[in-house]
């Protein structure tokens, strides 16, 4: 069965580079996303990467896999403020129509 | 766009009772999908509906049912409610062209 760990905490002060980490079980994962998850509000997509891509920049964003050891990263350049959430990785085996299963997400807090 | 739409926002219930949350998909998507966020955890996989019918079913009792319309909106029906029912409930819109799922801001059920 799917299961997906993140680590629960990570603070980082404004302006460094942020590294959250996840680790899934299934290999028949096909995508893998980023979700960030502000207090009271529902989950944003920020990312994603398709299992046979090492690596996806998207501006701030870099989305590193390795798929041997069934690793994901999620690093954030130049963090702010803003960006204090409780970040989530997901996978899926499927396209569009998604059965997400999500890790227990990590709560990133910016130090100004 | 207005994006995915969740009503009511919050909604307070007694143990036993039944609730019915509603859900509008993001302009152009077909696919519903509801998610259980129990506090502290990641969204959980309730069911999938596409073409008005469940397509996808997670590990939930048969308390839990739902239904799509010709419009593409969708409910979530909980009957029976017991106080574990508590959570913010999300409703998310995919379609097969698309990659990612949106989501709405979610319904804060508190069962009492």
């Amino acid at each position: 069965g799917e299961d997906v760990e993140q680590s629960l905490f990570l603070s980082v002060r404004e302006g460094d580079s942020s590294v959250i980490n996840c680790t899934y079980t299934d290999s028949s994962s096909t995508y893998l996303y980023w979700y960030k998850q502000e207090p009271g509000a529902g989950l944003q997509l920020l990312t994603y990467i398709f299992s046979n891509m090492d690596m996806k920049q998207d501006q701030r964003l870099t989305v590193l896999l390795n798929k041997k050891d069934k690793h994901l990263s999620l690093r954030i350049a130049d963090t702010q403020t803003g960006d204090s959430a409780i970040y989530f990785c997901a996978e899926s085996i499927r396209t569009g129509a998604n059965n997400l299963f999500f890790g227990t997400g990590t709560r990133l807090t910016v130090i100004p | 766009d207005a994006g995915v739409t969740q009503s009511p926002t919050h909604l307070i219930k007694t143990r036993g009772q039944q609730v019915t949350l509603r859900c509008s998909p993001k302009s152009g998507h077909d696919t519903v999908s509801w998610y259980q966020q129990a506090l502290g955890q990641g969204p959980q996989f309730i069911f999938q509906y596409y073409e008005e019918e469940e397509r996808q079913r997670g590990n939930f009792p048969d308390r839990f049912s739902g239904h799509q319309f010709p419009n593409y909106s969708s409910e979530l029906n909980v009957n029976a409610l017991l106080l574990g029912d508590s959570a913010l409930y999300l409703c998310a819109s995919s379609s097969y062209e698309n990659l990612g799922a949106f989501f709405g801001q979610g319904t804060r059920l508190t069962v009492v």
